[in-house]
């Protein structure tokens, strides 16, 4: 079935350092929709980007991913971490138009020091 | 613009009690519901999903029921609370068949 995978649960960075998230997915649908969920504690999760178009880079809130679905990945990335980015952050993958499931993966929470 | 209301904001019950959450869409005709759970340091996983009053399809069994009595409306319930009911309940809401916006959740503990 589909899935998606987020191999770090927990990624701690200094402030100022690069962001890389990582996210591949698996389905026999060609067109997916990936999206990038941030969730701040206490909070419930809130769009931060999305994709559906194959080697194209999308950015909101200076974090950019691009979906490669030669490689069913669709990493999120950002130049310099903010103290403020501390977050959770789900991958999420809508598979085909119909399905009416989006998949979340596991998760990386993401903090960063000062 | 939209607003989704959940209800209540948290909840702590008792093992074997009954459990009702509410679900409330405004600024949106007939909009596409569903229904998350995310137990404490987990994933988010969909329960159910609606796409017309009257209509609601089963994603995982968790042995919770979900009815939509109004279009703008989505219920999750269940007559008996298990120790592992606790967690994190989402609401959702789509237009098209992406593009989710959640609503800000209700906290459940069962003890």
């Amino acid at each position: 079935g589909d899935s998606v995978t987020q191999t770090e649960g927990l990624v701690t960075l200094t402030e100022g350092l690069p962001v890389m998230l990582n996210c591949t997915y698996q389905t026999i649908y060609s067109n997916p929709f990936l999206f990038w969920y941030v969730q701040h504690l206490n909070e419930s999760p809130r769009l931060l980007l999305k994709s559906f178009t194959d080697n194209k880079r999308t950015e909101h809130q200076g974090f950019h991913a691009t979906l490669h679905k030669s490689s069913s990945s669709f990493h999120l990335q950002k130049s310099s971490a903010q103290l403020s980015d501390s977050a959770l952050y789900y991958c999420a993958l809508y598979a085909s138009s119909g399905s009416w499931q989006l998949i979340f993966g596991s998760g990386t929470q993401l903090t960063v020091m000062p | 613009a939209q607003t989704i209301h959940q209800w209540p904001v948290a909840e702590i019950k008792a093992v074997g009690s009954p459990l009702s959450l509410g679900c409330t869409i405004k600024g949106k005709s007939s909009p596409n519901l569903y229904w998350y759970w995310q137990a404490t340091g987990g994933t988010l996983q969909q329960l159910f999903y609606s796409i017309t009053v009257g209509q609601v399809e089963s994603v995982v069994q968790l042995n919770l029921s979900a009815s939509r009595p109004k279009d703008d409306q989505f219920i999750l319930s269940t007559e008996k609370l298990l120790l592992s009911h606790s967690g994190f309940y989402l609401c959702a809401w789509s237009s098209g068949d992406s593009d989710y916006t959640f609503g800000s959740g209700t906290r459940l503990l069962v003890i």
